[in-house]
């Protein structure tokens, strides 16, 4: 168990509609990354946030968002959903900035389904 | 932009059979290039960091190593619990770690 905490494991929902990921960091971690994972493209960086601040983008779409809240917990909300989106979704968080050590300690992910 | 390249992308190899696994970047300012190993559907779980070219780090039956353009996954006599994907990241600075599409090992008993 890495201590990271992410609901829903499943959804399954329609094109065109809105889902909200979320993410429970470790405790005491203050950086919360998030990731695609997809078949044919391995894990995708998507946005990073330390202690509320976002730090890094990567290749995440306008129709994707994300934020990491005062008691640092992070939500990843994606809208206006394709068939493409559907992947495993996973949050990872460490202590400090992933570059300085690479040890990020990744939750269980959420499997979307997009019909 | 960060690049990064596992081969191979499959691996099939027979209970103590050892072997190794590449991963080749292109990064602009390495701080630093860390394994992974990822059973299906879970999470990934870190296995190493190495900083520098000619680093080496061990951990039971596996040793990853480092120079200017690759680094290596040895695996010494595996056994069929080390049947797993494992995940090449080089990284260029502090916010980002670029995965690799990983090389997806079998070990058959």
């Amino acid at each position: 168990d890495s201590g990271v905490t992410q609901t829903p494991k499943h959804l399954i929902t329609a094109t065109g509609q809105r889902v909200t990921l979320r993410c429970s960091p470790r405790s005491g971690d203050l950086s919360v990354y998030w990731y695609q994972q997809s078949l044919d493209q391995g894990l995708q960086f998507l946005i990073q946030y330390y202690n509320g601040e976002e730090r890094a983008k990567g290749n995440i779409l306008e129709r994707f968002s994300a934020q990491q809240f005062p008691d640092l917990h992070s939500e990843l909300n994606l809208s206006s959903l394709e068939l493409g989106d559907s992947a495993l979704y996973f949050c990872a968080s460490s202590f400090r900035l992933a570059g300085a050590t690479g040890e990020l300690f990744f939750g269980e992910g959420s499997r979307l389904t997009v019909l | 932009e960060d690049q990064v390249t596992q081969s191979p992308e499959a691996l099939r190899l027979q209970e103590g059979e050892s072997s190794s696994l590449n991963c080749s970047y292109t990064v602009s300012g390495l701080r630093g290039l860390f394994w992974y190993r990822q059973d299906p559907g879970k999470g990934p779980e870190f296995l190493f960091t190495l900083y520098s070219a000619g680093e080496e780090k061990e951990k039971e039956r596996l040793k990853a190593t480092l120079t200017k353009k690759e680094s290596f996954l040895h695996i010494t006599a595996p056994k069929p619990e080390y049947s797993a994907t494992y995940l090449c990241a080089p990284s260029g600075g502090y916010q980002k770690v670029t995965f690799g599409i990983g090389t997806k090992l079998q070990v058959i008993p």
